[in-house]
């Protein structure tokens, strides 16, 4: 079982209104990571993160925006809201074994924006 | 463009059934491809990780398969249980650059009938 955390779960918010989903892992990974995902849809990886300040914008063009001051933590940010931005968001960590990257998955924030 | 298939899209069977879901991708240069379990409103759960030199590896009731050579994959599930019911989800990364970038299929529903 992965100690990676997501707070909420669930967000129903109005238009316009600035929101931040929280990320928190206690695996001390240095990447973590945040995808979208759309219902029977694949992840698309939005924001990464190499370690303590260090951010990357991912495949998928995303107006949120995130930040990583401390090693366990790695929260999203919209600014304004917009129904477009309803959709599930899944943060990761991972670890490396040699050559390959194991990534572990929180439970997701499931957001709808009205 | 590196891509992930998944074959079926969607999969009903009965309790105690077998069955067999396929992954076709194209990632280059390949560096490994994992299985993820993914429940309803849940966060994607690592089942099997097979890098080149592996053919096929097992986790409990899960068998992946792996052929290099044609990029194809398969998960058999054996005697399915409902708690089987999920979206399993194909994932290719590849080892061309240090973040070792996941690509994603779009995942086989699987529901299984008591």
């Amino acid at each position: 079982e992965a100690d990676i955390y997501q707070t909420p779960r669930y967000l129903v918010i109005g238009t316009g209104k600035k929101i931040t989903l929280e990320c928190s892992q206690t695996m001390g990974h240095d990447k973590m990571y945040w995808y979208q995902q759309d219902p029977g849809m694949e992840l698309h990886l939005i924001h990464y993160s190499y370690g303590v300040n260090s951010t990357e914008k991912g495949d998928l063009s995303s107006e949120s925006t995130v930040s990583r001051i401390r090693t366990e933590h790695f929260p999203l940010t919209l600014e304004s809201a917009r129904p477009s931005h309803t959709s599930q968001y899944l943060c990761a960590s991972s670890e490396s074994r040699g050559d390959v990257n194991i990534q572990y998955f929180g439970a997701g924030t499931r957001l709808s924006v009205l | 463009k590196n891509q992930v298939e998944q074959s079926p899209q969607s999969l009903i069977i009965l309790e105690g059934k077998n069955c067999t879901l396929q992954c076709n991708y194209t990632v280059s240069p390949f560096s490994n491809l994992r299985w993820y379990k993914q429940d309803t409103g849940r966060g994607p759960v690592s089942l099997t990780i097979m890098t080149f030199s592996e053919n096929t590896k097992s986790n409990g009731r899960y068998t992946a398969t792996l052929d290099a050579d044609t990029k194809q994959s398969s998960l058999h599930i054996t005697a399915s249980q409902l708690s089987d019911s999920a979206s399993y989800i194909c994932v290719v990364s590849d080892r061309g650059s240090t973040l070792g970038r996941l690509y994603f299929g779009r995942g086989t529903q699987l529901t299984v009938w008591p």
